[in-house]
């Protein structure tokens, strides 16, 4: 079974600095990885996913993350926030192959201050 | 296309009533799995099916809760009796054969029960 940890409950940032949301999973097969965003009241949105191939991903607004498997990591990061990327960010995890679902990590809640 | 339609979206009940949570998932997917997120507890996997087939209902918390799906367009999750400590918000999410992980999301149904 994998297991999904995201260390950081909530991150402040300060609008237009960079942002990392932390990552890591524990899997004994290949896994799937991928970010999910959830704006307030609204269902779970995907905002980008490793399958395979190259270690870093983007999303079509500005995020991007990269697969580290000596670390078994999937660090999110931004160089610029801005107030409207204020949501809750959601790690997930699933393995090659498998159609099990996915399991997600706690959440990290982005606080974007101006 | 229409996505994951969920209903009701909120839904307010009293201890120790029925309730019946629907969702129609999207077009073509054949998997289709209920989520329940809570602040203590993040989001958990309940059950999920396989061309309307259940496959793993490990996550449903007890013998109050029981899911259907009697076809490929239709499920349904239901709590009998209701607890307070069902609160919660219940998304339902579909997907595609051949899966890499990527699930389609509703908007989630939010529970409180009094």
């Amino acid at each position: 079974a994998q297991s999904v940890t995201q260390l950081d409950s909530q991150v402040p940032v300060f609008e237009e600095a960079p942002v990392e949301l932390r990552c890591n999973y524990s899997s004994s097969v290949s896994v799937y990885l991928f970010w999910y965003v959830q704006y307030p009241n609204q269902g779970l949105q995907l905002l980008l996913k490793y399958l395979s191939g190259s270690t870093l991903v983007e999303s079509i607004n500005g995020f991007e993350a990269e697969f580290n498997k000596s670390q078994t990591s999937f660090h999110l990061r931004k160089p610029s926030v801005h107030i409207s990327d204020t949501a809750e960010y959601f790690c997930a995890v699933s393995e090659e192959g498998g159609a099990d679902g996915l399991t997600f990590g706690k959440g990290t809640h982005l606080i974007i201050q101006p | 296309d229409a996505g994951v339609i969920q209903s009701p979206r909120h839904e307010v009940t009293e201890m120790g009533q029925e309730v019946t949570l629907r969702c129609k998932p999207i077009s073509g997917h054949n998997s289709l799995f209920w989520y329940r997120q809570t602040m203590m507890r993040g989001l958990e996997l309940l059950i999920y099916f396989n061309n309307n087939v259940p496959i793993d209902d490990s996550g449903m918390p007890e013998d109050r809760f029981s899911a259907k799906m009697p076809n490929a367009s239709f499920s349904t999750l239901k709590i009998q009796p209701s607890e307070p400590r069902d609160s919660a918000v219940y998304f339902c999410a579909s997907s595609f054969a051949g899966w890499t992980g990527e699930l389609f999301f509703g908007e989630g149904s939010r529970l409180t029960v009094l």
